[in-house]
């Protein structure tokens, strides 16, 4: 069973180039999220998406990042016109959905993460 | 403020000795998970545990989720280099509207010494 993927692992962009961060669920999840790791600091929720749905983007900037889950092909996490404090650890988690009572979603299973230097 | 708080944040010990880790919130959880991650790479689940007073093993881990669903506990035994790395608790806030955000502690950076 493949785990979730993300490509690439390592990314570096100069200052006000774009970044993409693709993901590709674990098979059989229809859910993903994605999630920040800034040094220093614990993982922060950044979006929560479904296929062409996006569910959930309380922990997004507000400007230049976007995410999107098409019918087909890996979801994306985008950065328009990067700065420095964009530099983290950017993972991806996947779902196979069951509201458990109360709340909340099935366990989420991480990708590896992408890596993203701003110089 | 951090919703999870975990503690210690740093721990090193000699191999074979035992150690707890906590994780504590003034908040319910409807579930708690423990993760491990190593350096460059993403956090691999280690268990869930979803009911209060629910204890879950694994080999050397002992899991522990608090009566009250506000707390969690890994105890680890004997342990050995290769339980270094970091570990972080995360959980669902209970809500009835139900929360997909998983919440984060900042993690225990365990390093066990030879």
């Amino acid at each position: 069973n493949a785990g979730v993927m993300q490509n690439p692992r390592h990314l570096v962009r100069r200052r006000g180039q774009e970044a993409r961060l693709r993901c590709s669920p674990m098979k059989g999840h229809s859910h993903v999220y994605w999630y920040r790791q800034l040094p220093e600091e614990g993982l922060k929720f950044m979006v929560y998406l479904q296929k062409e749905n996006i569910i959930d983007e309380s922990g997004m900037p507000k400007e230049r990042f976007s995410a999107e889950f098409p019918k087909e092909g890996p979801s994306i996490l985008r950065i328009q016109q990067v700065v420095r404090g964009d530099s983290a650890a950017y993972f991806c988690a996947s779902s196979p959905i069951r509201r458990l009572a109360g709340g909340g979603t099935d366990t989420q299973y991480f990708g590896p993460g992408t890596r993203l230097t701003v110089l | 403020t951090q919703l999870l708080e975990q503690s210690p944040q740093f721990l090193s010990i000699q191999e074979g000795e035992n150690l707890t880790v906590y994780c504590n919130s003034s908040s319910v959880f409807s579930s708690l998970q423990w993760y491990r991650q190593e350096p460059g790479e993403g956090p691999v689940l280690l268990v869930t545990v979803v009911t209060g007073g629910e204890v879950k093993k694994l080999k050397r881990l002992t899991f522990q989720f608090g009566d009250a669903r506000k707390d969690s506990s890994l105890h680890i035994t004997a342990a050995q280099p290769g339980d270094t790395g970091l570990y972080l608790c995360a959980g669902h806030p209970y809500s009835g509207a139900g929360s997909y955000q998983l919440t984060f502690g900042k993690g225990t950076k365990l390093s066990v010494i030879p």
